[in-house]
């Protein structure tokens, strides 16, 4: 399967625990995105990597968080002492930019539902 | 106000019914434009890109009018898989993707 991966697939965790996400993109993708999804919402954006260089963090996005992409490959992201309210859905996805041309659509791996009781 | 903005929905049409879907952005400088595709539970996936000339694929036609910040999605004839909800994207260069709320579709037997 050449397509976006995350792994896990679902993760219940206590309130306080901290969490890692983690997602395998398409292996020619220097773009790579995360997103939180919450029922009934589109796709809000955390943050997003071009090979490995952080470009730019939402402001959702609060200190709790962190995103790597430490090689330009496969991408982690902690959520530390987490919260009630940090239960949704973590999409990651990836797409080319290539050079001097708009950017191509971006592939959207099946997520990470997170549960926190 | 929300840098991309769909109509509420829900839509519960019957089937064969063709079905309109509309899009609104406030950046200016978005470029690329999209319509996703996301079943319940499910991951987004691409429906069609959106191209300054309007484009068609079968029973799907998307329009950007890039003077009014304005996209649609024509549905024709629906069908019942064509149930799920529709997000509008847009990308500016070197940007990320910004997705709308998404508009639900029942296509009803």
């Amino acid at each position: 399967d050449t397509g976006v991966s995350q792994d896990p697939r679902h993760k219940i965790t206590k309130r306080g625990q901290n969490v890692t996400f983690r997602c395998d993109p398409i292996s020619e993708h220097n773009r790579l995105y995360w997103y939180r999804q919450t029922l009934g919402q589109g796709p809000e954006f955390l943050t997003y990597f071009q090979n490995e260089a952080q470009l730019e963090k939402s402001r959702l996005l609060s200190d709790r968080f962190s995103a790597e992409r430490p090689k330009g490959s496969f991408s982690t992201l902690e959520i530390q002492r987490t919260e009630q309210g940090d239960s949704a859905m973590y999409l990651c996805a990836s797409s080319l930019l290539p050079h001097r041309t708009l950017n191509t659509e971006a592939f959207f791996g099946q997520g990470t539902r997170l549960t926190v009781v | 106000r929300k840098e991309v903005e769909q109509d509420p929905g829900p839509f519960n049409v019957p089937e064969g019914a063709t079905v309109a879907f509309n899009c609104t952005y406030s950046n200016s400088a978005s470029q690329s434009f999209f319509w996703y595709r996301q079943d319940c539970r499910k991951e987004p996936k691409l429906l069609m890109s959106v191209y300054s000339s309007g484009n068609e694929d079968g029973r799907f036609t998307a329009q950007l009018n890039r003077a009014s910040q304005y996209i649609s999605l024509l549905i024709r004839d629906s069908k019942l898989s064509d149930s799920a909800t529709y997000l509008c994207v847009v990308n500016g260069y070197g940007q990320n993707f910004v997705f709308g709320p998404g508009t639900r579709l029942s296509v009803l037997p």
